[in-house]
């Protein structure tokens, strides 16, 4: 049992480019989202998704996009990178109920030239 | 809408001494409320959560939580600070009509002094 896991650790990217963040778990969770990480500011909520087919918008969704086409997969897509992009990410997965814990990935720290 | 407020951004204490990490938060239905606990270079790990039953919550690692509504605090205390324990807390905030978004405050970074 894996958890939650996130590829890649590290990632350094030029102003313009694109890429794709991936997040997978194997916890059978419907519930999945995206955070990232800037001191001083906690988490906030980028985007999520309640199940395979539906997402929606966080805190912070410009610049970003997803998809969610099994329950295992959530990745989270840069458009055109900016240094304002460079952050840590972390994915995150739960069980449907409110009270429900998350479970975290390690995260992908991202730095935009 | 929902929020939480860290007080401290930055707290220090002596190993054997006792950590209370303030989070304070507003909500404007019952709240359901955590703390993360991340160490360097990891992702966030849950210490413990108040889900409406006991206001008085214990976690891992000797840590507990009280929920005042009164006061709308939920701080977090533990009776001696062991070396281990230096790591950045994080309280969070879910509404029971909320949906599924979490409200994380900015966080706490804990020192461990020998």
């Amino acid at each position: 049992n894996a958890g939650v896991t996130q590829t890649p650790k590290f990632q350094v990217l030029k102003t313009g480019q694109s890429m794709t963040l991936q997040c997978a778990q194997d916890m059978n969770h419907e519930y999945m989202s995206w955070y990232r990480q800037d001191p001083g500011m906690g988490l906030r909520l980028i985007h999520y998704s309640v199940g395979a087919g539906i997402t929606d918008q966080g805190e912070v969704p410009n610049g970003y996009n997803v998809s969610r086409s099994t329950t295992e997969d959530f990745p989270l897509r840069l458009l055109s990178a900016a240094p304002s992009q460079t952050s840590v990410y972390f994915c995150a997965s739960s069980q449907q109920g409110v009270a429900d814990t998350q479970y975290f990935g390690p995260g992908t720290r991202l730095t935009v030239l | 809408a929902q929020s939480v407020t860290q007080l401290g951004s930055h707290v220090s204490v002596s190993e054997g001494a006792l950590v209370l990490l303030r989070c304070n938060y507003s909500s404007s239905v019952p709240p359901y409320l955590f703390w993360y606990v991340q160490y360097p270079n990891q992702g966030l790990q849950l210490l413990l959560k108040y889900t409406s039953a006991a206001t008085l919550v214990k976690g891992i690692n000797g840590f507990e939580a009280e929920f005042k509504k009164s006061e709308t605090s939920f701080h977090l205390t533990k009776p001696s600070a062991h070396m281990s324990d230096a790591a950045e807390y994080f309280c969070a905030v879910k509404g029971s009509t909320g949906g599924f978004k979490t409200i994380f405050g900015a966080g706490t970074r804990l020192f461990v002094k020998a």
